[in-house]
């Protein structure tokens, strides 16, 4: 089984300031973690994604995530806030290998950006 | 390329009748997934298909069939819409085996059931 808890539906900040998405996981397997976006009437678009070798995980648009498999996180960062940025944001979890794919995904964050 | 192309955009339906949500993909991918999306409960998966000629169960299945005929194609069909099916639905696919695991999503249907 697994799950994905997204802290703070809706987060906002200025132009300029830390983005942190939080981002906790469970699983039964060691887990593939995606960060997704989604801007305004459109589809998701992948944002990153950790499936093996280095934890720390560069995204498009400047975002980052790092791996912790002791705290079981994968929170999202960028170091400066673009207005461009203001979106939805989904943490998704699936099973490494196996033939059972599923992708399970947290209830999202907003993102807003204030000038 | 287009990817994937869903159809129609938008729709109203009314309680009780039938509707089928098309779902084309280009990309020659192995699997594809339907999923609802609802606001403060993120996407769901309704249905999904690991190859041509099979499909499965997702979290929320009721009410909902699929088929899978062909590798490009996989509507999603309501028998009897109900108001609580008023949703965005996304059709997503993957390349199997791949060692990217990532879903490509199409851009929507909004669906509303009066």
């Amino acid at each position: 089984a697994q799950s994905v808890t997204q802290l703070g539906s809706h987060v906002s900040v200025s132009e300029g300031a830390l983005v942190l998405l939080r981002c906790n996981y469970s699983s039964s397997v060691p887990p593939y973690l995606f960060w997704y976006v989604q801007y305004p009437n459109q589809g998701l678009q992948l944002l990153l994604k950790y499936t093996t070798g280095a934890t720390l995980v560069k995204g498009i648009n400047g975002f980052e995530a790092e791996f912790k498999k002791s705290e079981t996180s994968f929170h999202l960062t960028k170091p400066s806030a673009h207005m461009s940025d203001a979106a939805e944001y989904f943490c998704a979890v699936s099973p490494s290998g196996g033939s059972n794919y599923k992708l399970t995904f947290g209830k999202g964050t907003l993102l807003t950006v204030n000038p | 390329i287009a990817g994937i192309t869903q159809a129609p955009t938008s729709q109203i339906l009314a309680a009780g009748r039938r509707m089928t949500l098309r779902c084309t993909q280009d990309m020659r991918h192995n699997a594809m997934y339907w999923y609802r999306q609802d606001l403060g409960l993120g996407l769901r998966l309704i249905h999904y298909s690991n190859t041509a000629g099979t499909t499965g169960k997702g979290e929320v299945p009721d009410g909902y069939s699929v088929s899978r005929a062909n590798t490009d194609d996989f509507p999603l069909t309501l028998a009897s819409a109900v108001p609580s099916q008023t949703s965005v639905y996304f059709c997503a696919s993957r390349d199997t085996p791949s060692s990217t695991d990532t879903q490509y999503f199409g851009p929507g249907t909004r669906l509303t059931v009066l």
